[in-house]
């Protein structure tokens, strides 16, 4: 079946690490994007990437950063310069442009 | 001014009845809407698609665009319980590189 795999569906983080959210594609789509969701809240572009080798930051990318070396792959690291991290974290992909997007399951992160 | 525009809610429709959901977005410029539905705790999915404008149907979902007021709307008639959820409107800009969502409605329909 073709989709998109967020991993780890939760995570903890401790005071001054950082951690990377892994999310793969197998939809063979060019466009991938990361959002953060806060209860209550609805979503906010953190990275968006239309090629691979290519990237760039949406409304709140810092104490984020991203690679995208392969198509179907756009792992999402947060450090520790992202002082609240706790969130719900969504991945996207689309075929390019104006399409819809399509969603994974999300990984919840929180502070230990 | 927001980008997109959606009131908070709650709203609460009795099972049977239409429920309105409206969204309003500010970049004139904008040609693709999306309408998602997102369960407590899940990731959205995607339920309606509208380029153009006047009214797009697909089942009891009915999606109206109207660009020159910025406004997009879903219809959902015979409203169910499963409809319950948060209903997220999603507006591609005019330079079609990202998409931006409303905070989202949230949806109830009593039994």
């Amino acid at each position: 079946d073709g989709g998109i795999t967020q991993s780890p569906k939760y995570l903890f983080r401790k005071e001054g690490q950082n951690v990377t959210l892994s999310c793969e594609q197998n939809l063979n789509h060019d466009a991938m994007y990361w959002y953060r969701q806060d209860p209550g809240q609805g979503l906010r572009l953190i990275y968006y990437s239309q090629i691979v080798n290519d990237f760039q930051k949406g409304d709140i990318a810092e104490g984020y950063s991203v690679s995208r070396e392969k198509k179907e792959s756009f792992p999402l690291t947060v450090t520790s310069a992202q002082k609240n991290p706790t969130a719900f974290y969504l991945c996207a992909s689309s075929i390019t442009g104006p399409w819809p997007q399509h969603f994974g399951d999300g990984t919840r992160l929180s502070i230990l | 001014q927001k980008e997109v525009e959606q009131n908070s809610g709650p709203l609460s429709v009795p099972e049977g009845a239409i429920a309105s959901l409206n969204c309003t977005y500010s970049d004139r410029g904008s040609q693709s809407f999306f309408w998602y539905r997102q369960y407590s705790g899940k990731s959205p999915e995607l339920i309606m698609s509208i380029y153009s404008n006047g009214d797009k149907e697909d089942g009891r979902f009915t999606a109206q665009l109207n660009k020159a007021s910025q406004y997009v709307s879903l219809l959902i008639r015979d409203s169910q319980p499963s409809d319950s959820a948060t209903y997220l409107c999603a507006v591609t800009p005019s330079n079609n590189n990202d998409m931006r969502f409303g905070a989202g409605t949230r949806l109830t329909v009593k039994p």
